[in-house]
C-alpha cells in the first residue's frame, strides 16, 4: 500500500526564519514520483515540485529547497527566510508508475508565517 | 482559458436535492481527478479518469455520488439526495497522463448543503 505522512499538522514561525516541512512516504513501487503542492488561503492548489524516485539530487528554487532521501523515504521541503506570503497549507503527494496512477496525499501542514 | 475550470464556484442547495458539478480540464490532458476537501482537512480522493480506461471509482463515498467524463473533455460530478455531510469544496485536477506528470487543479466548487 502507498501512504504519505506529514507529521506536522501546524507550524508557526516568525518572518525570516527558516522552516522545514517533513514528508515521509511508503511505497512498494521501485519507480515513483513525489510532489509538493501549496494551498494558499485562496484555496487553489499550486504545484511546486516533482521528483522522480531515480533522481535523488536535491533541488533549490529561490528560497525553496527540497531534500529527497530514499534511504529514509523522506522528501522534506525547506523554506529559507520565510515570508508572510508563504503562509499556506502544504501538501506532499506520491504517485506510482503502475497502471493506477492515482495521487496519494498527505494530510497537509499548515504553515503560518507571522510578521 | 489555459487552466482547469470548475463551475459553479459556489453552490448552496437544500438537503435532499441533486447537484451537478462541472470540470473543464486543460486541453489534451487525458487524466482527470475529483477530490473532496472538507474545511481544514486534507484531500479525499473520489474518482480518477485516465483516457478510455475504466475509471477508478474506489473513492466515491456512497452510491449517491457518480461522475462521468466524455472522452478527454468535460467531467461532471453528480451528488444525489444531498446531505449536510456533503458540504465541502470539490476539487478537480487534470494531468497529461504521462507517467510522473503533475496534476493541475481548478479553484474548486464550494458546496453548502442547508
Amino acid at each position: 500500500a502507498q501512504k504519505v505522512t506529514q507529521a506536522q499538522t501546524e507550524i508557526s514561525v516568525v518572518e525570516k526564519e527558516d522552516v522545514t516541512l517533513d514528508c515521509v512516504y511508503e511505497t512498494r513501487d521501485t519507480t515513483y514520483y513525489l510532489f509538493w503542492y501549496k494551498q494558499p488561503p485562496s484555496g487553489e492548489l499550486v504545484f511546486l515540485i516533482r521528483r522522480n524516485s531515480f533522481d535523488e539530487q536535491n533541488e533549490i528554487s529561490g528560497r525553496y529547497s527540497w531534500n529527497f532521501q530514499k534511504s529514509t523515504s523522506s522528501f522534506n521541503f525547506t523554506i529559507t527566510a520565510s515570508q508572510v506570503v508563504d503562509s499556506a497549507v502544504y501538501f506532499c503527494a506520491l504517485r506510482g508508475a503502475g497502471n493506477n496512477r492515482k495521487l496519494i496525499w498527505g494530510l497537509g501542514t499548515s504553515l503560518a508565517v507571522n510578521p | 482559458g489555459a487552466g482547469v475550470s470548475q463551475s459553479p464556484s459556489n453552490k448552496v442547495t437544500e438537503k435532499g436535492k441533486d447537484v451537478e458539478l462541472r470540470c473543464d480540464p486543460i486541453s489534451g490532458h487525458t487524466a482527470l481527478y475529483w477530490y473532496r476537501q472538507r474545511l481544514g482537512q486534507g484531500l479525499e480522493f473520489l474518482i480518477y479518469f485516465q483516457g478510455n480506461s475504466a475509471p477508478d471509482k474506489s473513492g466515491l463515498p456512497s452510491d449517491r455520488f457518480s461522475a462521468e467524463r466524455t472522452g478527454e473533455s468535460v467531467s461532471t460530478l453528480t451528488i444525489q439526495r444531498t446531505q449536510q455531510e456533503d458540504s465541502a469544496v470539490y476539487l478537480c485536477a487534470s494531468s497529461p497522463g504521462r507517467v510522473g506528470t503533475e496534476a493541475f487543479f481548478g479553484q474548486g466548487t464550494r458546496l453548502t448543503v442547508v
